[in-house]
């Protein structure tokens, strides 16, 4: 079955780029889609079809999508960026999500 | 775009439960509905999903025990759960979203507690 790997955690200084990488077979022929998630709050939509963002979703955020990975590009961290990211694709009639990576910004 | 879920609570193993996601501002038969759970300090898990054609998928794990469904006069996507397992014990997150605008709208989810 198909899987997604994405690091446990990140961390980026306050004003850097962040990069958050979702790794899975020939990933780069699926949609990928990024999910924000604040403690105790539903997911938010933050790109979708590997590189869109949703309205509302500042210009800061930004996707990409090539070979074995995704990558999910946060420029200018804020301390509300602090959050769990997760990537997730369709494969075959179902839904996958990536374990999950935990943003800090210091 | 509103989606409200009601039904969780604490439930004995072995036990049934069905969750309910009441949606507004768009109808769940035009659209692909999905159930999601996250049990706690875990990430997020696909459940199962409904296509506005009504077919359906499970993750594997809730096959033969859980089952998708929606009521159009009432604009409502349900999930019944059977033979629950203490591992179930999660919040369930109603949502809408597809391939193509991945998943847009989540509800605020409802927590699900098995035990005895």
């Amino acid at each position: 079955s198909y899987e997604l790997t994405q690091p446990l955690s990140v961390s980026v200084a306050l004003g850097q780029t962040a990069r958050i990488t979702c790794g899975g077979n020939n990933i780069g022929s699926k949609n990928v889609h990024w999910y924000q998630q604040k403690p105790g709050q539903a997911p938010v939509l933050v790109i979708y079809r590997d590189s869109n963002r949703p309205s509302g979703i500042p210009e800061r955020f930004s996707g990409s999508n090539s070979g074995n990975t995704a990558t999910l590009t946060i420029s200018r961290a804020q301390a509300g960026d602090e959050a769990d990211y997760y990537c997730q694709v369709w494969d075959s009639s179902t839904v996958l999500f990536g374990g999950g990576t935990k943003l800090t910004v210091l | 775009v509103q989606l409200v879920e009601t039904g969780g609570g604490l439930i004995q193993p072995g036990g049934s439960l069905r969750l309910s996601c009441a949606a507004s501002g768009f109808t769940v038969s035009s659209d692909y509905m999905s159930w999601v759970r996250q049990a706690p300090g875990k990430g997020l898990e696909w459940v199962s999903i409904i296509y506005s054609d009504g077919s359906t998928s499970y993750a594997d794990s809730m096959k033969g025990r859980f089952t998708i469904s929606r009521d159009i006069s009432r604009n409502t996507l349900y999930l019944q759960m059977s033979s629950l397992r203490a591992e179930d014990t999660a919040v369930y997150y109603c949502a809408r979203g597809d391939d193509g605008r991945g998943i847009d709208y989540w509800g605020q989810g409802t927590l699900v507690t098995v035990s005895s």
